[in-house]
């Protein structure tokens, strides 16, 4: 079965740290990718997305994500981690295969970054 | 412009109860959908409306249904409520166009069944 695996259930870390949160999923074909990260007490907003092209992509607020089509993978990062990027970060798949806009999510990471 | 705004933000019902939420999209946003978050299983996709009719559905039972306007907002409808029903729903509109641009999220209608 299609599915998108965050591994990382929780990630404490010390700012300044670096950050890379793991995402695989398990569609074959052509997917569309994307990074959402919901702040404590407000709702989903898009970090960053990946449709085709330069496999890096650059998203909000220094978040950055590579895809690798060989390992499935859509890893998120951060060279530097702050205190107000305690949140939680799910990962998203889209395959047009199915329809434009059924996008599956992963069960989240929540990153606390401790000052 | 405005955001997706889901009504009512909050709601207590109890077991064996119907309820319907709302959702308006972002003016231009065709496509709308729906989500069900609970801390154990995620966000779990309900369903997808595009120009009134329901192009995807996930996997919950037919207690769960719902519908687009012409105008392109949305109501979901769960009937005969459960305790395990009690989650934050979420509603996201998107442009629909070829390639998707991602979601906007609302910022959900938190229901309690009790």
């Amino acid at each position: 079965a299609q599915s998108v695996s965050q591994h990382n259930h929780h990630v404490i870390l010390s700012e300044a740290a670096s950050l890379e949160l793991g995402c695989n999923y398990s569609y074959g074909g052509t997917v569309n990718l994307f990074w959402y990260v919901q702040y404590p007490g407000q709702h989903l907003q898009l970090l960053l997305k990946y449709f085709s092209g330069d496999p890096l992509v650059k998203g909000i607020k220094g978040f950055e994500a590579e895809f690798i089509k060989s390992k499935f993978s859509f890893n998120l990062r951060k060279p530097s981690v702050q205190w107000s990027d305690t949140a939680e970060y799910f990962c998203a798949v889209n395959a047009p295969i199915y329809n434009n806009n059924d996008m599956r999510f992963g069960a989240g990471t929540r990153l606390t970054v401790k000052p | 412009k405005a955001g997706v705004t889901q009504t009512p933000r909050y709601l207590i019902k109890t077991r064996g109860q119907q309820v319907t939420l709302s959702c308006s999209p972002i003016s231009g946003h065709r496509s709308v959908s729906w989500y069900q978050q609970t801390p154990g299983q995620g966000l779990q996709f309900l369903f997808e409306y595009f120009s009134e009719t329901q192009r995807n559905k996930g996997n919950f039972p037919g207690r769960f249904s719902g519908r687009q306007f012409s105008n392109s907002r949305s109501e979901m409808n769960v009937s005969t409520l459960e305790l395990g029903d009690s989650a934050l729903y979420l509603c996201a509109s998107s442009l629909a166009t070829r390639r998707p641009q991602g979601y906007t999220f609302g910022s959900g209608t938190r229901l309690t069944v009790v």
